[in-house]
């Protein structure tokens, strides 16, 4: 599977907006880039994903650089809810896709 | 509504014991998965199965088995613990395997072996 880069770590302020970058310079045409989440003690939970397009839904915006090779998770207004490890997954066309979870990036919201 | 159940939700055994997790989903979905993350929070696909039948099987030792006994269950039996298996055990489900399908997490399962 092709590898994500993200940085360790971000802080935002709330209500402010957050850009997550991660960088994918190794996809392939077809993989597709997902996003997912993970609130301390609970489970992994789905934000986005994307293939070539900008995306938005009602958590976020995923903005895709044209040569595909970097993306970034748009947080519009942070809340402390927020705060969570993100994880930038990239997933191989298919059938049988597996979801391969790297370090993610720890994001902190302060009030 | 709980969309992806896991019981128990907290599981402390002795060494060299046999123990289950269950999981259940509502979601009507025919993809299900199990992860495993670490005490270092990596998190780690195990299992897969569609329409009951296993389509992931990563390298995971023999003492782990699957159960599907239908669509909405996955269950996870751990044959002789060892301490390594300590860890938070997941499990996930779907509508399709494929790619562009969203897997929905469940709260989780938190194994101490002493």
């Amino acid at each position: 599977d092709a590898k994500t880069t993200q940085p360790n770590s971000m802080e935002s302020n709330e209500e402010e907006p957050v850009h997550l970058p991660c960088n994918h310079s190794t996809i392939s045409g077809t993989d597709y880039i997902h996003w997912y989440r993970q609130l301390p003690s609970q489970g992994p939970e789905y934000v986005i994903h994307g293939l070539t397009s900008n995306v938005n839904n009602r958590m976020a915006s995923l903005a895709i650089a044209e040569d595909r090779k970097s993306s970034t998770l748009i947080l519009h207004r942070a809340t402390l809810r927020d705060a969570a490890v993100y994880y930038c997954i990239l997933r191989v066309t298919g059938a049988n896709s597996k979801l391969t979870f790297g370090k993610g990036i720890t994001l902190s919201v302060r009030p | 509504d709980t969309a992806v159940s896991q019981t128990p939700k907290y599981l402390v055994t002795q060494m060299g014991n046999d123990k289950s997790i269950k999981c259940e989903q509502n979601l009507g979905h025919d993809t299900m998965y199990w992860y495993k993350q670490d005490s270092k929070k990596f998190l780690k696909i195990m299992f897969s199965y569609n329409n009951k039948e296993l389509i992931i099987n990563e390298t995971v030792p023999n003492r782990f088995s699957p159960k599907s006994p239908d669509k909405a269950h996955l269950n996870l039996h751990i044959n002789s613990l060892e301490l390594g298996d300590s860890a938070v055990y997941f499990c996930a489900s779907s509508q399709g395997s494929s790619s562009y399908n969203e897997q929905f997490f469940g709260p989780g399962t938190r194994l101490t072996v002493l």
